[in-house]
């Protein structure tokens, strides 16, 4: 059975940092394309990082790009997102997702975790 | 970037009827070399994550019932629900995957009633 667990998420102070964290298990982690996707409180779905399974190739929302970093450790099945410079407008419940790649490291998104939920705040 | 604009935002129909939710694209979204729509829908329930429905426009995910469809081509979507049950109370997306970044519609939210 395929899983995906987030953790990291936290309240923090705008200009803060954090790092979030997806462990994953029931499939063969480097084989795989992985995503970050951010949701605000009642609001939609958006899509904020992505990394190719070797992790050599790796994209990013323009409203993240330069601040936030997504990487992956395929010996612990384990993929992260860096979150530097947090603005309010980044609190947001973040969702690790395994997609089937199609265009780039990203494509359509078969398998979502819980999520963790990050609130940028003073 | 591809912006993905749904109808209805919300929706209510009674307990065994249609639903449906439109979806358009402001670019085409069909690749002619292979003829597939890049288009996907999601349904997201109360307090959870995503679900995966629909993909390459029609595509249903295995174990998604049968009454879920999808239909479109090019720039213009839909998503039939063919008899409401009281199960598929939810926020449908639809996403393109065309091109990066992916987007999502901003949601229908479906409703008995």
């Amino acid at each position: 059975e395929v899983q995906l667990l987030e953790s990291g998420g936290d309240l923090v102070q705008p200009g803060g940092s954090l790092r979030l964290s997806c462990v994953v298990s029931g499939f063969t982690f480097s084989n795989y394309a992985m995503n970050w996707v951010r949701q605000a409180p009642g609001k939609g779905l958006e899509w904020v990082s992505a990394i190719s399974g070797s992790g050599g190739s790796t994209y990013y929302a323009d409203s993240v790009k330069g601040r936030f970093t997504i990487s992956r450790d395929n010996s612990k099945n384990t993929l992260y997102l860096q979150m530097n410079s947090l603005r309010g407008e980044d609190t947001a419940v973040y969702y690790c997702a395994r997609s089937v790649v199609v265009v780039a490291a990203t494509g359509y998104f078969e398998y979502w975790g819980q999520g963790t939920l990050v609130t940028v705040s003073s | 970037d591809i912006v993905m604009t749904q109808s209805p935002d919300s929706l209510a129909v009674s307990l065994g009827e249609r639903a449906t939710i439109n979806c358009k694209s402001s670019q085409s979204v069909l690749y002619r070399s292979n003829n597939k729509n890049y288009l996907a829908w999601y349904q997201q329930k109360s307090g959870q994550p995503p679900k995966l429905l629909i993909y390459w426009a029609s595509t249903r995910q295995s174990g998604v019932p049968d009454r879920f469809s999808g239909s479109g081509s090019g720039t213009d979507f839909t998503l039939t629900i063919g008899s409401l049950q009281a199960e598929d109370v939810a926020v449908y997306y639809c996403q393109q995957y065309y091109s990066t970044p992916p987007t999502f519609g901003q949601g229908t939210k479906l409703e008995i009633k």
